[in-house]
């Protein structure tokens, strides 16, 4: 079984600074993925950035990078220089084998001006 | 352009009342599911399809059925609605089975049962 855990319901930043959603997961395949989507208000899901689980390197899109900590099964996202477009709700995924996705509860993101 | 298009955006019906939500992908993915998004709770697998004629459930099926008939298509039915299966639905599609492929979503559908 896999489960994904978004601690933080609600995280508020100032526009122009950085933050960071946490993420911690668990899974028993050996074979996964990481996903963080963005929802905007217009509930359109949106892949910001997408993280291998072989690969140590953590990945980097733009403004968006993540912190990929396997052995304590943490996949934090970090959103650099903070835009008011980034104000949305975040959830984290898992994928495994078998193609479906498990979300987190996710993260109510606020830009403040 | 690469698109799954769900019909209808939104939609206001009656308990027992039985309805469809299409679902349709251009992009010959072999790879189809249907989510559904409650507050607080995030998105939760209804049902899922590796190919056509070759479907199983999700986390969430109980009320739900769904067909595969084509490649591109893959309904979602409810037989008979109950206002608990009020929700925001997704349908999602990629190329095939596996972690790492991307998923396409549909814009969402908006369903309330009264």
């Amino acid at each position: 079984a896999q489960t994904v855990t978004q601690s933080q319901p609600e995280m508020s930043v100032q526009e122009a600074e950085t933050v960071t959603l946490s993420c911690t997961y668990d899974t028993s395949e050996s074979d996964y993925y990481l996903f963080w989507y963005k929802q905007p208000p217009s509930r359109q899901m949106i892949l910001v950035i997408r993280q291998e689980a072989y690969k140590q390197q953590n990945a980097t899109e733009n403004r968006f990078s993540v912190n990929f900590q396997k052995a304590a099964k943490s996949f934090s996202l970090k959103i650099s220089d903070s835009q008011l477009g980034d104000a949305a709700m975040y959830f984290c995924a898992v994928g495994g084998s078998q193609g479906n996705l498990i979300f987190g509860k996710g993260t109510k993101l606020s830009v403040k001006p | 352009e690469a698109q799954v298009t769900q019909n209808p955006r939104y939609l206001i019906t009656v308990t027992g009342k039985k309805l469809t939500v299409t679902c349709s992908q251009n992009m010959n993915h072999e790879y189809m599911s249907w989510y559904r998004q409650d507050p607080g709770l995030g998105l939760r697998q209804i049902y899922y399809s590796m190919n056509v004629e070759v479907t199983d459930k999700g986390d969430v099926p109980e009320g739900y059925k769904v067909s595969r008939k084509e490649k591109r298509n893959f309904p979602l039915i409810l037989e008979s609605p109950s206002p608990n299966q009020t929700s925001l639905y997704f349908c999602a599609s990629s190329l095939s089975v596996g972690g790492g492929n991307t998923i396409y979503f549909g814009e969402g559908s908006w369903l309330t049962v009264v």
